[in-house]
């Protein structure tokens, strides 16, 4: 089966620290990568995506993944946090079951303490 | 452009009662998707449209749910006789998909459901 898996619900890090969120995917074709941030009581902003090409990808924000192949992975960065990080983030995957449809994953929060 | 609409935003309802959400996407967007929203929980995939087909349901989605999208533009989805476990916020999104799939989701605000 198809699946998003985001490992850790919830992530706290110091302002000015390092951010690493964590995404693998499984897939039996070449999958389309994507990470989504979500403010309270909003839907969903694209960060950043992965459709083909370079593995590295940077987005908004200042934020960063990198697609590898071999881990099935798609850990979202960013090298320094900043309190208005504090969000929930969700990777998600779109899949070819026949009309392309785009799973998330459970989502993890990211708390930034000052 | 003024991205993806929807309304109402929030809706209490009693239980058993019937609710409707519409949603507007982006003008020139082929595809429509709803999703479901639980709190602490990613989105969940509920159906989605190629301009008035609706292309896939999820079994998530029963008998009580229905959607539609008449003429390929606003969509609307509707819960009949409404549960308490009905309760979440219902995401529509919409993209342009034209032979690459790779084209980035919009969302909505969502439209928060509180059944009581």
């Amino acid at each position: 089966a198809q699946s998003v898996t985001q490992l850790g619900s919830h992530v706290s890090v110091s302002e000015g620290a390092l951010v690493l969120l964590r995404c693998n995917y499984s897939s039996s074709v070449p999958p389309y990568l994507f990470w989504y941030v979500q403010y309270p009581n909003q839907g969903l902003q694209l960060l950043l995506k992965y459709t083909t090409g370079a593995t590295l990808v940077k987005g908004i924000n200042g934020f960063e993944a990198e697609f590898k192949k071999s881990e099935t992975s798609f850990h979202l960065t960013k090298p320094s946090a900043h309190m208005s990080d504090a969000a929930e983030y969700f990777c998600a995957v779109t899949l070819n079951t026949g009309g392309f449809k785009t799973i998330f994953g459970a989502g993890t929060r990211l708390f930034v303490k000052a | 452009d003024t991205g993806v609409s929807q309304n109402p935003r929030h809706k209490i309802t009693k239980r058993g009662q019937n609710v409707t959400f519409r949603c507007d996407p982006i003008s020139e967007h082929n595809r429509l998707y709803w999703y479901r929203q639980t709190l602490g929980q990613g989105p969940e995939f509920l159906t989605y449209f190629q301009n008035e087909a609706q292309l896939e349901k999820s079994r998530l989605l029963s008998d009580r749910f229905s959607a539609e999208r008449p003429k390929g533009s606003f969509s609307t989805l509707e819960i009949q006789r409404t549960e308490q476990g009905d309760s979440a916020m219902y995401l529509c999104a919409s993209s342009f998909l034209q032979g690459n799939p790779g084209n980035t989701i919009y969302f909505g605000e969502g439209s928060w459901l509180t059944v009581v």
